[in-house]
């Protein structure tokens, strides 16, 4: 099975840090990228698609490494809201076409 | 638009037993998948269909069926229950046929089996 290999977590900081989760991926053939958010006994919900060329959305950047195959979130200035479990998730291509691979996620706890 | 749906929210089952879990869209999407989430472990996908009447297996499909009679509705199938399918159930679907478009989950399934 392709693998997406994410940092264990969890982490835990205070309200006002920067963080950075990190991800890599297996197949070199992966041609789509992304982060989803999921809280507590909730469903996962798209955070953001990662580019090539990097990408960001307020305090949340990603970046996008394919000769390395390592993808990265950052949040900068973390509020309470942030904690959740960040899931990296990889669109692969294979033989039935594509399917999305899912890292076992990290987890994220802002403390006041 | 309500989203996906999924129906029931909870459900113990006894080792043997069978059972539908429901999933519905409204958004039009015609890609829908299952996938299960275990602790420890990733989302892993069960089935997944690219349109009315086409399905096909994902990672982990063994012990489950699926249909795809409208654009809709796709159901899960559990045939026999047994205590390795003790799991969270999540549905999702996305614009176009392929899962390079963002996913829309519902609110999971939570199945015991006892």
């Amino acid at each position: 099975r392709k693998e997406v290999e994410q940092d264990p977590g969890p982490f835990n900081v205070p309200e006002g840090a920067t963080v950075a989760f990190n991800c890599t991926y297996s197949n070199s053939a992966s041609q789509s990228f992304f982060w989803y958010r999921q809280d507590c006994r909730k469903e996962p919900k798209l955070l953001m698609s990662v580019y090539s060329s990097g990408n960001e959305d307020g305090r949340f950047t990603a970046q996008l490494n394919r000769a390395s195959q390592y993808i990265s979130l950052l949040i900068r200035d973390s509020k309470l809201s942030d904690s959740a479990t960040y899931l990296c998730v990889v669109n692969e291509v294979n033989q039935a076409g594509t399917a999305l691979i899912f890292g076992k996620g990290t987890t994220l706890s802002v403390s006041s | 638009n309500a989203g996906v749906t999924q129906t029931p929210k909870f459900q113990v089952l006894k080792t043997g037993q069978s059972m539908t879990l429901q999933c519905a869209q409204d958004m039009n999407h015609e890609y829908m998948s299952w996938y299960r989430q275990d602790p420890g472990m990733g989302l892993r996908l069960i089935h997944y269909s690219v349109g009315a009447g086409i399905t096909d297996q994902g990672e982990v499909p063994n012990g489950y069926n699926v249909s795809r009679s409208t654009t809709e509705d796709f159901p899960l199938r559990l045939l026999s229950a047994a205590p390795s399918q003790t799991s969270v159930y999540f549905c999702a679907s996305s614009y176009g046929v392929n899962s390079y478009n963002e996913q829309f989950f519902g609110p999971g399934t939570r199945l015991t089996v006892l």
